[in-house]
Protein backbone atom coordinates (compact mmCIF):
# COMPACT_ATOMS: atom_id res chain seq x y z
CA UNK A 1 0.00 0.00 0.00
CA UNK A 2 1.17 3.36 -0.36
CA UNK A 3 2.75 5.47 2.21
CA UNK A 4 2.50 8.85 3.83
CA UNK A 5 3.08 10.73 1.35
CA UNK A 6 4.13 14.93 1.84
CA UNK A 7 4.64 17.63 -1.07
CA UNK A 8 6.59 19.25 -1.72
CA UNK A 9 9.75 17.17 -0.66
CA UNK A 10 12.02 21.08 -0.57
CA UNK A 11 11.05 24.38 -0.26
CA UNK A 12 13.18 27.34 -0.69
CA UNK A 13 10.85 30.61 0.90
CA UNK A 14 11.96 34.39 1.70
CA UNK A 15 11.48 35.92 4.96
CA UNK A 16 7.58 36.64 5.05
CA UNK A 17 6.34 35.25 2.46
CA UNK A 18 3.69 32.12 3.39
CA UNK A 19 3.79 28.47 2.93
CA UNK A 20 1.30 25.76 2.02
CA UNK A 21 2.38 22.22 2.70
CA UNK A 22 0.71 19.01 1.63
CA UNK A 23 0.30 15.44 3.53
CA UNK A 24 -1.70 12.58 2.09
CA UNK A 25 -2.50 9.66 4.98
CA UNK A 26 -1.94 6.25 3.96
CA UNK A 27 -5.54 5.31 3.02
CA UNK A 28 -8.03 4.55 5.89
CA UNK A 29 -5.54 6.23 8.63
CA UNK A 30 -7.69 8.96 10.27
CA UNK A 31 -5.33 10.51 12.22
CA UNK A 32 -2.93 12.79 10.97
CA UNK A 33 -0.12 14.59 13.01
CA UNK A 34 2.39 17.03 12.28
CA UNK A 35 5.59 17.61 13.43
CA UNK A 36 8.56 20.26 13.24
CA UNK A 37 12.32 18.36 13.12
CA UNK A 38 15.57 21.15 13.92
CA UNK A 39 19.00 19.53 14.42
CA UNK A 40 18.92 21.46 18.12
CA UNK A 41 15.27 20.95 19.20
CA UNK A 42 14.10 17.18 17.63
CA UNK A 43 11.05 16.68 17.26
CA UNK A 44 8.16 19.26 18.34
CA UNK A 45 4.72 18.37 17.84
CA UNK A 46 2.36 20.63 15.64
CA UNK A 47 -0.76 19.88 15.57
CA UNK A 48 -2.92 16.46 15.88
CA UNK A 49 -6.21 16.00 13.52
CA UNK A 50 -8.63 13.39 13.18
CA UNK A 51 -11.96 13.26 11.05
CA UNK A 52 -11.31 16.66 10.40
CA UNK A 53 -11.13 18.04 13.98
CA UNK A 54 -8.16 19.12 15.39
CA UNK A 55 -7.48 17.51 18.66
CA UNK A 56 -4.41 18.59 20.11
CA UNK A 57 -2.52 21.80 19.18
CA UNK A 58 1.48 22.34 20.04
CA UNK A 59 3.54 25.40 21.39
CA UNK A 60 3.87 27.04 18.15
CA UNK A 61 2.93 30.91 17.33
CA UNK A 62 -0.68 31.50 15.57
CA UNK A 63 1.08 32.06 12.22
CA UNK A 64 0.80 28.13 12.20
CA UNK A 65 -2.36 26.61 10.75
CA UNK A 66 -3.41 23.49 9.76
CA UNK A 67 -6.83 21.23 8.71
CA UNK A 68 -7.86 18.07 7.58
CA UNK A 69 -9.92 17.50 5.02
CA UNK A 70 -12.81 15.04 4.57
CA UNK A 71 -10.76 12.47 2.67
CA UNK A 72 -8.05 12.63 5.21
CA UNK A 73 -5.37 14.52 3.45
CA UNK A 74 -4.00 17.63 5.69
CA UNK A 75 -2.52 20.80 4.66
CA UNK A 76 -0.54 23.09 7.40
CA UNK A 77 0.09 26.97 6.43
CA UNK A 78 2.98 29.09 7.69
CA UNK A 79 2.27 32.29 7.48
CA UNK A 80 4.76 35.28 8.00
CA UNK A 81 7.86 33.12 7.73
CA UNK A 82 11.03 34.07 9.97
CA UNK A 83 14.64 32.47 9.31
CA UNK A 84 14.15 30.07 12.36
CA UNK A 85 10.92 28.00 10.43
CA UNK A 86 13.91 26.26 8.51
CA UNK A 87 13.30 22.53 9.31
CA UNK A 88 12.05 19.15 8.31
CA UNK A 89 7.81 19.06 8.37
CA UNK A 90 7.28 15.95 9.29
CA UNK A 91 3.67 14.15 8.72
CA UNK A 92 2.59 10.90 10.31
CA UNK A 93 -0.78 9.04 9.96
CA UNK A 94 -2.35 6.26 12.26
CA UNK A 95 -5.40 4.24 11.82
CA UNK A 96 -6.54 5.50 15.08
CA UNK A 97 -4.86 7.96 17.72
CA UNK A 98 -0.53 6.70 17.39
CA UNK A 99 -0.50 4.89 20.51
CA UNK A 100 0.80 2.12 18.49
CA UNK A 101 3.13 3.83 16.16
CA UNK A 102 3.06 6.36 13.26
CA UNK A 103 4.09 6.30 9.49
CA UNK A 104 5.95 9.00 8.73
CA UNK A 105 6.20 10.79 5.62
CA UNK A 106 9.35 11.40 4.17
CA UNK A 107 9.19 15.43 4.91
CA UNK A 108 9.27 18.77 3.30
CA UNK A 109 12.68 20.56 3.73
CA UNK A 110 12.20 23.81 4.25
CA UNK A 111 14.46 26.59 3.98
CA UNK A 112 13.92 30.25 4.63
CA UNK A 113 16.08 32.71 3.60
CA UNK B 1 4.97 18.87 30.67
CA UNK B 2 6.40 15.23 29.99
CA UNK B 3 10.15 14.68 28.89
CA UNK B 4 12.27 12.10 27.46
CA UNK B 5 15.83 11.88 27.46
CA UNK B 6 17.97 10.13 25.58
CA UNK B 7 21.66 8.92 26.21
CA UNK B 8 24.11 9.14 24.50
CA UNK B 9 23.59 11.69 22.52
CA UNK B 10 26.00 10.11 19.99
CA UNK B 11 27.87 7.01 19.63
CA UNK B 12 30.53 5.86 17.49
CA UNK B 13 31.39 1.96 17.39
CA UNK B 14 33.02 -0.47 15.40
CA UNK B 15 31.19 -2.92 13.59
CA UNK B 16 30.87 -6.06 15.33
CA UNK B 17 30.57 -4.40 19.04
CA UNK B 18 27.53 -4.37 21.16
CA UNK B 19 25.66 -0.97 22.67
CA UNK B 20 22.65 0.67 24.70
CA UNK B 21 20.82 3.58 24.22
CA UNK B 22 18.61 4.50 27.02
CA UNK B 23 15.40 6.06 26.92
CA UNK B 24 14.58 7.59 30.17
CA UNK B 25 11.25 10.02 31.68
CA UNK B 26 9.79 11.25 35.29
CA UNK B 27 6.65 10.22 33.51
CA UNK B 28 4.75 7.04 32.72
CA UNK B 29 3.21 6.03 29.31
CA UNK B 30 1.06 4.03 27.66
CA UNK B 31 3.26 2.80 25.38
CA UNK B 32 6.78 3.26 24.05
CA UNK B 33 7.78 3.42 20.70
CA UNK B 34 11.34 3.36 18.75
CA UNK B 35 12.21 4.78 15.65
CA UNK B 36 15.02 4.79 13.27
CA UNK B 37 15.72 7.84 10.55
CA UNK B 38 17.76 8.14 8.00
CA UNK B 39 19.36 11.20 6.42
CA UNK B 40 16.71 12.97 4.56
CA UNK B 41 13.46 10.61 5.68
CA UNK B 42 11.32 10.72 8.05
CA UNK B 43 11.52 8.21 11.21
CA UNK B 44 10.65 4.25 10.54
CA UNK B 45 8.77 2.71 13.51
CA UNK B 46 10.76 -0.09 14.61
CA UNK B 47 9.27 -1.40 17.49
CA UNK B 48 6.04 -0.72 20.37
CA UNK B 49 6.50 -2.03 23.69
CA UNK B 50 3.40 -1.54 26.07
CA UNK B 51 3.55 -3.49 28.71
CA UNK B 52 5.53 -3.06 31.59
CA UNK B 53 8.43 -5.03 31.70
CA UNK B 54 8.26 -6.56 28.30
CA UNK B 55 10.99 -7.24 25.82
CA UNK B 56 10.70 -7.85 22.27
CA UNK B 57 13.40 -8.63 20.07
CA UNK B 58 14.02 -7.77 16.33
CA UNK B 59 16.62 -9.86 14.58
CA UNK B 60 19.64 -8.06 16.22
CA UNK B 61 18.07 -5.68 18.07
CA UNK B 62 16.33 -6.09 21.76
CA UNK B 63 13.88 -3.48 23.35
CA UNK B 64 13.13 -3.23 26.64
CA UNK B 65 9.95 -1.12 28.46
CA UNK B 66 10.90 -0.77 32.39
CA UNK B 67 8.45 -2.15 34.94
CA UNK B 68 7.30 1.55 36.02
CA UNK B 69 6.69 2.01 32.29
CA UNK B 70 8.75 5.03 32.57
CA UNK B 71 11.91 3.98 30.74
CA UNK B 72 13.11 1.69 28.08
CA UNK B 73 16.22 0.53 26.08
CA UNK B 74 17.30 -0.15 23.12
CA UNK B 75 20.40 -3.12 22.81
CA UNK B 76 22.10 -3.84 19.04
CA UNK B 77 24.25 -7.01 19.36
CA UNK B 78 27.13 -6.93 17.18
CA UNK B 79 26.39 -3.61 15.48
CA UNK B 80 26.76 -3.27 11.18
CA UNK B 81 26.85 -0.53 9.36
CA UNK B 82 23.80 -0.93 7.96
CA UNK B 83 22.88 0.36 11.72
CA UNK B 84 23.99 3.63 11.22
CA UNK B 85 21.35 6.62 11.94
CA UNK B 86 19.26 8.85 14.44
CA UNK B 87 17.14 6.10 16.96
CA UNK B 88 14.55 8.32 18.45
CA UNK B 89 11.86 7.19 21.37
CA UNK B 90 8.61 8.34 21.54
CA UNK B 91 5.97 8.03 24.80
CA UNK B 92 2.32 7.86 24.19
CA UNK B 93 -0.25 8.69 27.08
CA UNK B 94 -4.46 8.74 26.78
CA UNK B 95 -4.85 11.95 24.51
CA UNK B 96 -1.93 13.62 24.83
CA UNK B 97 0.39 14.14 21.67
CA UNK B 98 3.51 11.54 20.90
CA UNK B 99 6.34 12.92 22.98
CA UNK B 100 9.71 12.43 21.18
CA UNK B 101 13.39 11.95 23.05
CA UNK B 102 15.74 14.23 20.99
CA UNK B 103 17.89 11.37 19.34
CA UNK B 104 20.68 9.16 19.88
CA UNK B 105 23.23 9.43 16.82
CA UNK B 106 24.37 6.36 16.04
CA UNK B 107 27.65 5.35 13.31
CA UNK B 108 28.97 2.08 12.64
CA UNK B 109 32.47 1.98 11.46
CA UNK B 110 33.04 -1.05 8.77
Amino acid sequence: KAGVTQTPRYLIKTRGQQVTLSCSPISGHRSVSWYQQTPGQGLQFLFEYFSETQRNKGNFPGRFSGRQFSNSRSEMNVSTLELGDSALYLCASSLVRGTYGYTFGSGTRLTVV
Amino acid sequence: TQLLEQSPQFLSIQEGENLTVYCNSSSVFSSLQWYRQEPGEGPVLLVTVVTGGEVKKLKRLTFQFGDARKDSSLHITAAQPGDTGLYLCAGATGNTPLVFGKGTRLSVIA
